[in-house]
């Protein structure tokens, strides 16, 4: 059930561009994308909903594919800030709605080096 | 503005040992969810609550058990505690189930 995330890691010079994406083998309802520092709490980026209503944030954007079952992030013009782990989280389609749970991949390292 | 609330930070028990994790959230959330994370595996759900008075099983239940005892509180119960459940603990709520979802700043948990 836990979806699966590619690459595993990616290493990018400032100004690369990047994407990283995510695949279920469920039917889903929702995609969340959220970017971890090391030694911190995950920090919410982005949600995409069944239907395409997305809410997001500025430089940083994502697709989702329903019939496919996948969502990809797209970073532009990486920034020395933009290091950290990404994980993509699912909600499962359940009856129209959602599950009610929230599924994370395994993340994807993401390095950006000067 | 607290947001997501976890204590303890960091604990060391003995294997066998019980103890319990709270987590209380101050944005009147529906939804509140219990992860464990390990390196290379992600985080992993162990319980989540959709609303006050449920509490459903994640992907990694085992050896663990949850109360929501009102709408800001879920609490994570280790009854037998064992070296495996060594891990970060992440509560989390979110106000609905599709909208995002908040964070605690986690519990080091070591057991030896």
């Amino acid at each position: 059930q836990q979806p699966v995330q590619s690459p595993q890691a990616v290493i990018l010079r400032e100004g690369e561009d990047a994407v990283i994406n995510c695949s279920s083998s469920k039917a889903l309802y929702s995609v969340h994308w959220y970017r971890q520092k090391h030694g911190e709490a995950p920090v919410f980026l982005m949600i995409l909903l069944k239907g395409g209503e997305q809410k997001g944030h500025e430089k940083i954007s994502a697709s989702f594919n329903e019939k496919k079952q996948q969502s990809s992030l797209y970073l532009t013009a990486s920034q020395l800030s933009y290091s950290g782990t990404y994980f993509c989280g699912t909600e499962i389609l359940n009856y129209g709605g959602s599950q009610g749970n929230l599924i994370f991949g395994k993340g994807t390292k993401l390095s950006v080096k000067p | 503005n607290a947001g997501v609330t976890q204590t303890p930070k960091f604990q060391v028990l003995k294997t066998g040992q019980s103890m319990t994790l709270q987590c209380a959230q101050d944005m009147n959330h529906n939804s509140m969810y219990w992860y464990r994370q390990d390196p290379g595996m992600g985080l992993r759900l162990i319980y989540y609550s959709a609303s006050e008075g449920t509490t459903d099983k994640g992907e990694v239940p085992n050896g663990y058990n949850v109360s929501r005892l009102n709408k800001r509180e879920f609490s994570l119960r280790l009854e037998s505690a064992a070296p495996s459940q060594t891990s970060v603990y992440f509560c989390a709520s979110s106000r609905q189930g599709m909208t995002e979802a908040f964070f605690g700043q986690g519990t080091r948990l070591t057991v030896v």
